[in-house]
This record gives C-alpha cells, structure tokens and sequence, in this order.
C-alpha cells in the first residue's frame, strides 16, 4: 500500500497570507490526524478527523482550521499567516479512531517570511 | 499546544553497541504506547508498540519496556548501527489523543 502523502512539501508565504495543506491518508484508514514541529515545541496536537468528522483538537487559535472529505482525504487551512506559524506540519492516518498506529506523512515543510 | 519538547536530549552510542532510549509519560490512563524514529527531513516512522496490559514487547532488533508503576517507557535497540542514527519519540494515547515525548537523538559512532 502507498503511504500517507502530504503536498505540497515545501511552501513559503508572507505574513498575513493564507495557506491550505493537503493530506491523503493510508488506503483504508479513516482518521487523519494534524501535528505541528518545530524545534523549541517538539509535535504539537493540531487536529483529528474520523469520518469527515473533528474528534479532537488541540490548543491552536482559531487560525488553524481543517476538514475531511469523504473519500478520507484531509486539508488543513491557516490563515492570518504569523512568523511562528513556520514549522513542519504532519498527518499522520490510523484506520479508525481507536487507539492504534498512527502513520506519518513526510510532512509540507511552511516558512513564513 | 500540548506536548512536551523543549532541549533534545542526546545519546551517543558506540557501533554494535546497544542503546537504550528512556521516556516518563505523564497519564495514568494512558493504555497504548508507540515509539517513533524521525530522520532528518521526514516524517516520524514507527518502530514499535506496546499495550499496558504487557510489560515487554520484541520486534526486530527492537524491545520496548513497560513500567506502569513509575509511568516509564523503554526503547532497547540491539547492535546499534549507523542507520539508528536519528530522533526517536514516544508517544502515550490517553483518550484516543496522541500525547508526544521529547525525542531524544541517538547519534552512532563508528
């Protein structure tokens, strides 16, 4: 089976800008996951999806915001881009909601200018 | 955000050496526990997992301990070789949410 893929892997954009990233989960799994690394705060909970629903977010602002479609695909959106947004953003797929492996995407690495 | 990841610590290890990668985690409730390897440039792999009604768990080359008591985790890995080399992470799942250690960087030695 393919991975979890994530595009794009790289992107720079301004502050204030707005940025969408993608994810296509592990065929067969249902949950997407969303983290956040950066080198001072380590992974960093973003957001969990299970069948196109959010079952648990993590301490991130309003900014940071994703959704699921039905085919199990994930995007996430940041908008109001800020310098500390820049990080490695990671999805990570399991195949339900339970607690069981999660596997990574090799990540979009995001620098805020 | 919730995790723990602030200075990485570091562990050196002598090629053919075996290592032996600590984690304390913090829930009680926690039942399912996975360690993850983090090469430079990509995204967490996993390596093992264990769930807490088992105290030892072997792959290849690999054994993860478990100690409920003091909360603590293990990551033992045999014949460390140069390709070991990277960012290892615990990760403890209480309530269905991923809670991540701070890594810790195994650099091999020739």
């Amino acid at each position: 089976k393919a991975g979890v893929t994530q595009t794009p892997r790289y992107l720079i954009k301004t502050r204030g800008q707005q940025v969408t990233l993608s994810c296509s989960p592990i065929s067969g799994h249902r949950s997407v996951s969303w983290y956040q690394q950066t080198p001072g705060q380590g992974l960093q909970f973003l957001f969990e999806y299970f069948s196109e629903t959010q079952r648990n977010k993590g301490n991130f602002p309003g900014r940071f915001s994703g959704r699921q479609f039905s085919n199990s695909r994930s995007e996430m959106n940041v908008s109001t881009l800020e310098l500390g947004d820049s990080a490695l953003y990671l999805c990570a797929s399991s195949q339900t909601d339970r607690q069981e492996t999660q596997y990574f995407g090799p990540g979009t690495r995001l620098l805020v200018l | 955000g919730e995790s723990v990841g602030l200075h990485l610590p570091t562990l050196s290890v002598q090629e053919g050496d075996n290592s032996i990668i600590n984690c304390a985690y913090s829930n009680s409730a926690s039942d399912y526990f996975i360690w993850y390897k983090q090469e430079s440039g990509k995204g967490p792999q996993f390596i093992i997992d264990i769930r807490s009604n088992m105290d030892k768990r072997q792959g290849q080359r690999v054994t993860v301990l478990l100690n409920k008591t003091v909360k603590h985790l293990s990551l033992q890995i045999a014949a460390t070789q140069p390709g070991d080399s990277a960012v290892y992470f615990c990760a403890e799942t209480p309530a269905y949410k991923y809670i991540f250690g701070t890594g810790t960087r195994l650099k091999v030695l020739a």
